[in-house]
């Protein structure tokens, strides 16, 4: 079955860095997001991508947080200046009829 | 928001039946996924179901009331790696994206 890949599984950054979290999509797939979910609570939206550019995004998905299709394949989310809040799994998702999720990156901001 | 309402936690015992319940806004639905979830994995797919009824697929079975705005999850025949959380979302019809909006989960444990 096909799979979305993320790298890396696990990041340590120090407040205030910069973090670029990366996905491949399914080939064929055309609508790819960004979901977070903090430690022991809810999976949350934060942004939805189709046609190169974003078609959606949540009030979470501030002017800290970027998202590319830099190469058409892969896709990245990026976190201009980290914060201790900001800790949490990253799940990168794409959409047929179904989403499939990425393994996910669990961010940890020291 | 959509606020998805599901119940925290349940416990039940191997071999038995199971019933997760998940309630929904009905305002702009389109769709409503199960996914479980193993405590810092992805969630993985379940069931999928947009129309009325009951839709089954194995030990697990999922069910939709639109009208209602009600759904729920049967995990028959239950084994000790089903415990895990699940995780009721619910599409919604937005501006041009079709996003999952979930509820906080139900962490279910299997006992002997």
């Amino acid at each position: 079955e096909p799979e979305v890949t993320q790298t890396p599984s696990h990041q340590v950054t120090q407040m205030g860095q910069e973090v670029i979290l990366r996905c491949v999509p399914i080939s064929n797939h055309l609508y790819f997001y960004w979901y977070r979910q903090i430690l022991g609570q809810k999976v949350e939206f934060l942004v939805s991508f189709y046609n190169n550019e974003i078609s959606e995004k949540s009030e979470i998905f501030d002017d800290q947080f970027s998202v590319e299709r830099p190469d058409g394949s892969n896709f990245t989310l990026k976190i201009r200046s980290t914060k201790l809040e900001d800790s949490a799994m990253y799940f990168c998702a794409t959409q047929d009829s179904r989403y499939t999720f990425g393994s996910g990156t669990r961010l940890t901001v020291v | 928001g959509q606020n998805i309402d599901q119940p925290t936690e349940m416990t039940a015992t191997e071999g038995a039946i199971v019933q997760i319940n998940c309630t929904y806004q009905t305002s702009g639905f389109n769709g409503l996924f199960w996914y479980q979830q193993h405590a810092g994995e992805a969630p993985t797919f379940l069931s999928y179901n947009v129309l009325d009824g009951l839709e089954e697929k194995g030990r697990f079975s999922s069910f939709l009331s639109r009208s209602k705005g009600y759904s729920y999850l049967l995990l028959k025949e239950l084994q000790m790696k089903d415990s895990a959380s699940y995780l009721c979302a619910a599409r919604y019809s937005g501006a041009g994206s079709y996003q999952l909006t979930f509820g906080k989960g139900t962490k279910l444990s299997v006992i002997p």
